[in-house]
């Protein structure tokens, strides 16, 4: 079935770092991403997406970008601050084209220390 | 706007014990989701709904049941409550079917089964 592979956390850096959470899939034809991030104590929110090849999805100074020869999406961010400090899922649709469903990667923690 | 409210915030619940745990959107949106987030893991569907009166089953129902009178209340039912039901619950809303389209989520549900 469809699944999404996270790199392993806890990821620890420090304010102003640059950011990459690795993000691979499997999917029988084209799914939409996402990246979504849950800060402590709260429920998800999306933070960014892309419904198709090449686009790049982007909020926040975060940026992923669809890449079906690689079949991955990885969240980059060019200087990180301590307020992005949470869990942060990738996601995608199940089946690929506009589904009810979603299916999640296990998350990835980032700390960011001043 | 309050969006997506979950109550409780917390319980625990002794082997056996049957609960509900409640969820309100206001936004009109007709597709609503259950998920339950297991610790380090990602978020995994127990049932959806696309409108009042309609639910189906996600990926992992079984020890739950939901039901779905009105749009905005989508309430979901534990009957004999088990260890392996420890986990938090959040419930989403969608505006449309797409999941290209933002996910609402609830603030979660902390459910402890002792």
């Amino acid at each position: 079935g469809n699944s999404v592979t996270q790199m392993e956390g806890p990821v620890t850096l420090s304010e102003e770092a640059f950011l990459t959470i690795n993000c691979t899939y499997t999917a029988t034809g084209y799914p939409s991403l996402f990246w979504y991030v849950q800060y402590p104590g709260e429920g998800l929110q999306l933070l960014l997406k892309a419904t198709k090849a090449d686009d790049k999805g982007s909020n926040k100074g975060f940026e992923a970008t669809y890449r079906k020869e690689t079949t991955s999406f990885h969240l980059e961010k060019g200087s990180v601050q301590v307020s992005d400090s949470a869990v942060y899922f990738c996601a995608l649709t199940e089946p690929p084209g506009g589904s009810e469903k979603l299916v999640f990667g296990k998350g990835t923690k980032l700390t960011v220390n001043p | 706007n309050a969006g997506v409210t979950q109550t409780p915030k917390f319980r625990i619940l002794k082997i056996g014990q049957s609960m509900t745990l409640q969820c309100t959107q206001d936004m009109n949106h007709n597709y609503m989701y259950w998920y339950r987030q297991d610790p380090g893991m990602g978020l995994k569907l127990i049932y959806y709904s696309v409108g009042a009166g309609i639910t189906d089953k996600g990926e992992v129902p079984n020890g739950y049941n939901v039901s779905r009178s009105t749009t905005e209340d989508f309430p979901l039912r534990l009957e004999l409550a088990a260890p392996s039901q420890t986990s938090v619950y959040f419930c989403a809303s969608s505006p449309t079917r797409s999941i290209a389209d933002t996910q609402y989520f609830g603030p979660g549900t902390r459910l402890t089964v002792l």
